[in-house]
Parts: structure tokens; sequence; C-alpha cells
């Protein structure tokens, strides 16, 4: 399986902050990997796809990058509502895997 | 619309088979892969199995001889078997959508999740 890493675990910070999630592979997966916001009792909601795509509806303060093993998630001014989990996930290879998550919350 | 929705036991007993079956409203399983995930404290968000509209299949190496994943007897309807549960296997499970756009794999559309529990 290819390991999926997050960092930090934990990232408290305050509306209108900018917010950057880093996401690792453990070896290269091109540009295969999407981002999951995660709400509690929620499911997960895809925000972007192949690395720096974002889904429809999603707002553009949400972007990504990266490629290869090494990607980012950045928000460019942190709303209320954007209080979360965040997840990445490689789709390389089936069997596809999950980061750990890095929970955003208040600073 | 599109709409999934899981259903099954919310308790099971050791060694027994867990059963789901995710019902998806508002299209019908003619096309995108058709998935089951898990997450649980202990292990994270876990894929486990997809299958497509045309009935191929694949799993989660790890779990693969304990999983049976299958289309409905309706268009609308996908369904998973773990077989010999145990504790571990305690988790909310979700059903998805995976859009395919040029290679890229993606869960675009997920379910509400349902809580399984095994203990006796």
């Amino acid at each position: 399986d290819i390991q999926m890493t997050q960092s930090p675990s934990s990232l408290p910070a305050s509306v209108g902050d900018r917010v950057t999630i880093t996401c690792r592979a453990s070896q290269s997966i091109s540009n295969y990997l999407n981002w999951y916001q995660q709400k509690p009792g929620k499911a997960p909601e895809l925000l972007i796809y192949a690395a720096s795509t974002l889904q429809s509806g999603v707002p553009s303060r949400f972007s990504g990058s990266g490629s290869g093993t090494d990607f980012t998630l950045t928000i460019s001014s942190l709303q209320p509502e954007d209080f979360a989990t965040y997840f990445c996930q490689q789709s390389y290879r089936a069997s596809f895997t999950f980061g750990p998550g890095t929970k955003v919350d208040v600073k | 619309q599109v709409q999934l929705h899981e259903s099954g036991p919310g308790l099971v007993k050791p060694s027994e088979t867990l059963s789901l079956t995710c019902t998806v409203s508002g299209a019908s399983i003619d096309s995108h892969h058709w998935n089951w995930l898990r997450q649980s404290p202990g292990k994270g968000l876990e894929w486990l199995a997809y299958i497509s509209y045309t009935g191929h299949t694949n799993y989660n190496p790890s779990l693969k001889s304990r999983l049976t994943i299958s289309l409905g007897t309706s268009q609308d309807q996908f369904s998973l078997k773990l077989t010999s549960v145990t504790a571990a296997d305690t988790a909310v499970y979700f059903c998805a959508r995976a859009d395919i756009w040029n290679s890229y794999n993606y869960f675009d559309l997920w379910g509400q999740g349902t809580l399984v529990t095994v203990s006796s």
C-alpha cells in the first residue's frame, strides 16, 4: 500500500488566517491526490481532485498544489464554516489510501 | 439530485457476517464506480472495495478474503458483505460514488454513513 502522512495533525487558527496543510506520499503518485473536508458526524466532502482541480461548488479560497510525493492544501482566508478535519487521499493505485487527517480548530 | 443511503444492522456479533446495502436515489448505477469505505478512530478512513456498473470489482488487499461487493437486483442498489467480523471491524461504514475523469478517480458523492458495532 501507498502510505499517506499529513502535517500538522492539529492546526489552531483564527478566521481570516491563511492555512496550509501538507500531505506526503510514501512513493511518487504523480498528481493522483484528492482532498476532502469532514465535519463531525458527517461524511467527507470532496474539495480538490487531481491535486489542484477544484470540485464544482467549492469556494475559490481553497487551493491545492504539488506533484510526486509532496502536496499542500491552502485555505487563503479561513471562514467560520472551514473549521473541520481535512484528509488527503491517493488515487494512483487501488487500494486507495487516506492520510490520518488534519483538524483545523479555533485558536 | 443524486443521494446515497446505507442500510443494515447496527450490531453484529463476533464471527458473524456484516451485510450492508447502499441505495442510490436520483440516478441508476449505470456509470461510475460504486464504493464502500469505513472510518474508525483506530484506523482512520479506509477504502474497502468498489464495483463498476459492469460488475468489475476491486478489493482492499488486507480485507479481500473477507469481503464481497455486489450489485443489487434492482438498478439502484449495491451491497457489501464482510465475513468473520471482530471488534476491529467496528466502524462507520460509508458508501460512495467514484467519478473518473481522465484516469483520475475521486469520491464525489457519499452516503451519510452507518455505525456498525461488533459485539456479543
